[in-house]
């Protein structure tokens, strides 16, 4: 079945500090990347889209130099947390649809982002 | 906003059916159901989605009403490793945006 693998799983930063998650296709090619943020007990909220090669497509209050999305291939999509502060901490997920993705959007297994 | 509302929790029976409903009354239609779930600090997993004929899979089985209203995810036979939160969710078509609700907490009690 399709696999999208995201990486780091976990990551502690600094305050001030930029991140960088990364999100891969290994089996299809996604031509449509989406970001999520999820905060403890609460639902996943959208906060980009990205078509490959396209810049991406943020969400009402998501800030786009803060949160920096590319999606240069059909199989890479990173997003950047650009100075993180305590308040970015988050649960961070992405999912990928396209050719040979099969059923559904395939989900990344997420990111843990603690900021200190 | 989600197009869908759900109930915020149910428990069942390992080894039961767990039937889970999902409203959806404004759904357009040309807009598939979808179930997804999130197993604890995962992410999601798609499970199965319809048009409006009743569909089964490996994993579950989705039934739509006749007017597309409503929804109901069944479990045949839940595990306690069904235990997470079940989303009920609306999409128009292939790489479209999903919106997630607030889904259902599905405890599965040995």
């Amino acid at each position: 079945g399709a696999v999208v693998s995201q990486h780091p799983s976990w990551v502690i930063c600094k305050s001030g500090t930029s991140v960088k998650i990364e999100c891969r296709s290994l089996d299809f090619q996604a031509t449509t990347m989406f970001w999520y943020r999820q905060f403890p007990k609460q639902s996943l909220m959208l906060m980009a889209t990205s078509n490959e090669g396209s810049k991406a497509t943020y969400e009402q209050g998501v800030e786009k130099d803060k949160f920096l999305i590319n999606h240069a291939s059909l199989t890479l999509s990173t997003l950047t947390v650009t100075s993180a502060h305590p308040e970015d901490s988050s649960f961070y997920i992405c999912s990928a649809s396209g050719t040979g993705g099969g059923y559904g959007y395939t989900f990344g297994s997420g990111t843990r982002l603690t900021v200190v | 906003d989600a197009k869908t509302t759900q109930p915020p929790s149910m428990d069942c029976a390992e080894g039961r059916a767990a039937n889970l409903p999902c409203n959806h009354s404004t759904i357009s239609g040309n807009e598939y159901v979808y179930w997804y779930r999130q197993i604890h600090s995962q992410g999601p997993q798609y499970i199965i989605h319809g048009l409006k004929n009743n569909e089964t899979n490996e994993m579950a089985s989705l039934i739509i009403t006749e007017d597309r209203k409503s929804s109901t995810l069944i479990l045949p036979h839940a595990t306690l490793r069904d235990t997470a939160v079940y989303y009920c969710i609306v999409q128009a078509g292939a790489n479209s945006k999903l919106t997630f609700g607030k889904g259902i907490t599905l405890s599965v009690r040995p």
